[in-house]
Formats: C-alpha cells, sequence, structure tokens
C-alpha cells in the first residue's frame, strides 16, 4: 500500500528552466509534507516543507506546492542548475501521535543538462 | 557540527548468515531512526528511539531483525539470518526531538548486498 507516490522515475531538464516534481499521497491524516535531496553515496539531506495549513512555501529558487483537495504536492525549482541533479524524495507525516514518523515516495530522479 | 555517523559503508554476506550495522547520531540529538531502503524504493522507518526506548517497531522484521540503543546515544541494528531480501541500503538517521516539524538528518547509509 504505497500512501506517498512520485509516478515519475526521472526527470530532464535544461540548465536555466523550471524543474517541477510531483507527488501525491493517499492518507487524508497527513498534514506535514517534506522534501529531500539524495545524492549518490550520501544519505538524503532535508530541502524544504509545508504544512496542511499552507498552500506554498518558498526557499531560494525551491518552492513547494500544495493541493489538499487533490492530495497533490510538486516541487518547483527555478531557475535550476546542474548541480540540482540528485534523487528528490517526496515524505509525509501527520501531526496525531506526533512521533515525527515520514512515509517516503519511491523518488524522482532529476538531471539537469548543462 | 558533525553528522550522523554509520559504519561499514558496505557489506557482503551469505544468505543465512548475520551482520549488524552501528550508528552515532548527532551529538545531543534524542531520537534516533533506522530506514531500510531498497533500490527503487523510498526508505521506510523499521525502527524510532526516544532516548534508550522504542517509540516505534511496527515495520522491523521481528523474527529476524532487533536493534538497541543501551545508553541513549549509538545504537546497532543487527539481521539474524539474513535472506536475500534483506538486500538494501540501511540509513541512520537522527532528530533532536521526535515529532512533526523536526528536521531528520541522515547518515551516508551503510549498501547490504547478501547472496
Amino acid at each position: 500500500d504505497q500512501q506517498v507516490k512520485q509516478n515519475s522515475p526521472s526527470l530532464s531538464v535544461q540548465e536555466g528552466r523550471i524543474s517541477i516534481l510531483n507527488c501525491d499521497y493517499t492518507n487524508s491524516m497527513f498534514d506535514y509534507f517534506l522534501w529531500y535531496k539524495k545524492y549518490p553515496a550520501e544519505g538524503p539531506t532535508f530541502l524544504i516543507s509545508i504544512s496542511s495549513i499552507k498552500d506554498k512555501n518558498e526557499d531560494g529558487r525551491f518552492t513547494v506546492f500544495l493541493n489538499k483537495s487533490a492530495k497533490h504536492l510538486s516541487l518547483h525549482i527555478v531557475p535550476s542548475q546542474p548541480g540540482d541533479s540528485a534523487v528528490y524524495f517526496c515524505a509525509a507525516s501527520a501531526m496525531a501521535g506526533n512521533t515525527g514518523k515520514l512515509i517516503f515516495g519511491q523518488g524522482t530522479t532529476l538531471q539537469v543538462k548543462p | 557540527e558533525a553528522g550522523v555517523a554509520q559504519s561499514p559503508r558496505y557489506k557482503i554476506i551469505e544468505k543465512r548468515q548475520s551482520v549488524a550495522f552501528w550508528c552515532n547520531p548527532i551529538s545531543g540529538h534524542a531520537t534516533l531512526y533506522w530506514y531500510q531502503q531498497i533500490l527503487g524504493q523510498g526508505p521506510k522507518l523499521l525502527i524510532q528511539f526516544q532516548n534508550n526506548g522504542v517509540v516505534d517497531d511496527s515495520q522491523l522484521p521481528k523474527d529476524r531483525f532487533s536493534a538497541e540503543r543501551l545508553k541513549g546515544v549509538d545504537s546497532t541494528l543487527k539481521i539474524q539470518p539474513a535472506k536475500l531480501e534483506d538486500s538494501a541500503v540501511y540509513l541512520c538517521a537522527s532528530s533532536l526531538n521526535p515529532g512533526v516539524g523536526e528536521t531528520q538528518y541522515f547518515g551516508p547509509g551503510t549498501r547490504l548486498l547478501v547472496l
């Protein structure tokens, strides 16, 4: 039962253009969402998050959008840089219980071409 | 600030053998997590510790996996006996406190191959 889904295994964009990574979830109890970035042979690193009380959160070149009615979130990277090439994981958590347990999607590999 | 340390980085064993992984979290972090990441999938939580107590081990295959954090600092994860399907990267993470909104910091992982 995949509660968090990233349906695009890979994405390729040109340097300077926008990268849009998508994520869908099924559990309506999820109310906090995160994006992690992972380089080869390294652990995931936190990138940006959003609470369900918001529909947008921005941090520099990175913006996360949340559509609660569609149970969908997306990560926008503008402008994309070659150093952004990595695997991006979407993750979700529920305030209820407040353990901080994360449910991850399968990941999307982003390649930014110079 | 030193990050989360894990060892070994790589391990190759035969099925039915045992293996152990070690994790040292960021200093002062009370919460420690072990995740399993199978190729092509996202990390899956195996067990979560708060200090030396278990918060969540609902997805830990307890017939073969065990974990401990005796002094509330470093932790070991053991598999005995290993199966082919245990081939994965085992990630350790830590956070200052448990709870939603607390950033989890990951170590580099231990890549296990079971032959």
